[in-house]
């Protein structure tokens, strides 16, 4: 079966702190990846995505994730948190190609303090 | 502007009363999704409907019901039979047909609690 595994259930970081959140999926075949965060009291908006092309993805926020295909995983990274980071972070994984069921992880809690 | 509205914020309902949840999107989306939310538990599928009139059970679709008359609307209906239907509800929106069809965009939830 399809899954997502998100190691760290909660994480705290001091501000200015690096950041790394794992992820890694069981899929079999070609994926779309996803990050979305969900702000405290905000809707889950989408961090970034990787279709294709580049593996080392850039989204809002001065976010990154880098997708190795050979590990099957899909880490985000910050190089200095904020304060205004405090969110829960999920990892989102989805085969390619038309309509898929896309399978997210259980979130990783992230409290940055200042 | 564009997005997904969600109705109400917060629903209280007694055990054994049905409650309807709402949805509605002006994003022009063809696909629709409900998903539950619960602590540790991360977001699980509920339904799903890719056109309108048409919709498909998701992992965990025992307790829930729903319709797609309209492409704007997908209401999430939570009827008594679902054991423990006390949690975060949330609808989603996704566009087939262009390259990004399974990046869905997030409604703001609807916190259901069943007294």
């Amino acid at each position: 079966a399809q899954s997502v595994s998100q190691h760290n259930h909660h994480v705290i970081l001091s501000e200015a702190a690096s950041l790394e959140l794992g992820c890694n999926y069981s899929y079999g075949g070609t994926v779309n990846l996803f990050w979305y965060v969900q702000y405290p009291g905000q809707h889950l908006q989408l961090l970034l995505k990787y279709f294709s092309g580049d593996p080392l993805v850039k989204g809002i926020k001065g976010f990154e994730a880098e997708f190795i295909k050979s590990k099957f995983s899909f880490n985000l990274r910050k190089p200095s948190v904020q304060w205004s980071d405090t969110a829960e972070y999920f990892c989102a994984v989805s085969l390619s190609g038309g309509y898929q069921k896309v399978t997210f992880g259980i979130g990783t809690k992230l409290q940055v303090i200042p | 502007d564009g997005g997904i509205t969600q109705s109400p914020k917060y629903l209280f309902r007694k055990e054994g009363q049905n409650v309807t949840l709402s949805c509605e999107q002006n994003l022009n989306h063809d696909a629709m999704y409900w998903y539950r939310q619960d602590p540790g538990q991360g977001l699980r599928l509920i339904y799903y409907s890719q056109i309108v009139n048409d919709f498909q059970k998701g992992d965990i679709a025992e307790g829930y019901s729903v319709s797609r008359e309209k492409k704007e609307s997908f209401p999430l209906t939570v009827t008594s039979a679902q054991k423990n239907p006390t949690a975060f509800y949330l609808c989603a929106s996704s566009s087939p047909g262009t390259d990004y069809y399974n990046e869905q965009f997030f409604g703001p939830g609807t916190r259901l609690t069943v007294l």
